[in-house]
């Protein structure tokens, strides 16, 4: 089945610093891949996901970037702010494996003002 | 629309108890999930349904037993609680396609104390 590791487990960076979270994924028929952003005590939310037919994608200060031929896929967020700590997790699903999430460890971003 | 609701909010129990925690959605979503999560480990999925009818074992099945009798409601039960499944409990649901519109939503949690 799927296997999805995520680096770093923490991060901290300085207000206005880029920060840049990298998943690797292990089934080629993985297709699509979200990033969800969880505050303290509050439910996993997404905040942009890719489909395997491109190869970035933007939203304002996000982007996630996916290399399907070595199987990762990075969320990168410039100018950071402070409201942007909290902890990131990767995700791919596969439809042979019947379309289920399967989630990275999670990375604590910290942004110090 | 309520989107996707769990209870209960927290619950302590002690060993060796039944606990049922409950997951509804007003979104006529057809996949829904249950995953544990706990520091380190990530979102873990504990059983799906693609469905209503139907049920799958995820990842960390054991000590757990999901049904899905209707389209709205994905009970996870815990027939004899341990200490080791005190975690946090999320519900999610999505639609079950293939298109662009199959975004998994969470539900608010439900933090579980087994004693």
């Amino acid at each position: 089945g799927e296997n999805v590791e995520q680096h770093p487990s923490t991060l901290s960076v300085q207000e206005g610093d880029s920060a840049v979270i990298k998943c690797t994924y292990s089934d080629s028929a993985s297709n699509y891949f979200p990033w969800y952003k969880q505050e303290l005590g509050k439910r996993p939310q997404l905040i942009i996901d890719i489909r395997s037919n491109v190869g970035e994608k933007k939203d304002q200060r996000i982007a996630v970037t996916l290399n399907k031929t070595a199987k990762h896929f990075s969320l990168h967020i410039t100018e950071t702010q402070p409201e942007d700590s909290a902890v990131y997790f990767c995700a791919a699903r596969s439809y042979n494996q019947g379309g289920k999430l399967i989630f990275g460890q999670g990375t604590e971003l910290s942004v110090k003002p | 629309i309520a989107g996707i609701t769990q209870a209960p909010t927290s619950q302590i129990l002690a060993a060796g108890r039944r606990m049922t925690l409950r997951c509804t959605q007003d979104m006529r979503h057809n996949a829904m999930y249950w995953y544990r999560q706990d520091l380190g480990l990530g979102l873990r999925l504990i059983h799906y349904s693609n469905t209503a009818g139907t049920t799958g074992k995820g990842e960390v099945p054991d000590g757990y037993s999901v049904s899905r009798a209707n389209t709205d409601d994905f009970p996870l039960t815990l027939a004899s609680a341990v200490p080791s499944q005190t975690s946090v409990y999320f519900c999610a649901s999505r639609p079950y396609s293939s298109g662009s519109k199959d975004t998994q939503y969470f539900g608010p949690g439900t933090r579980l104390t087994v004693l």
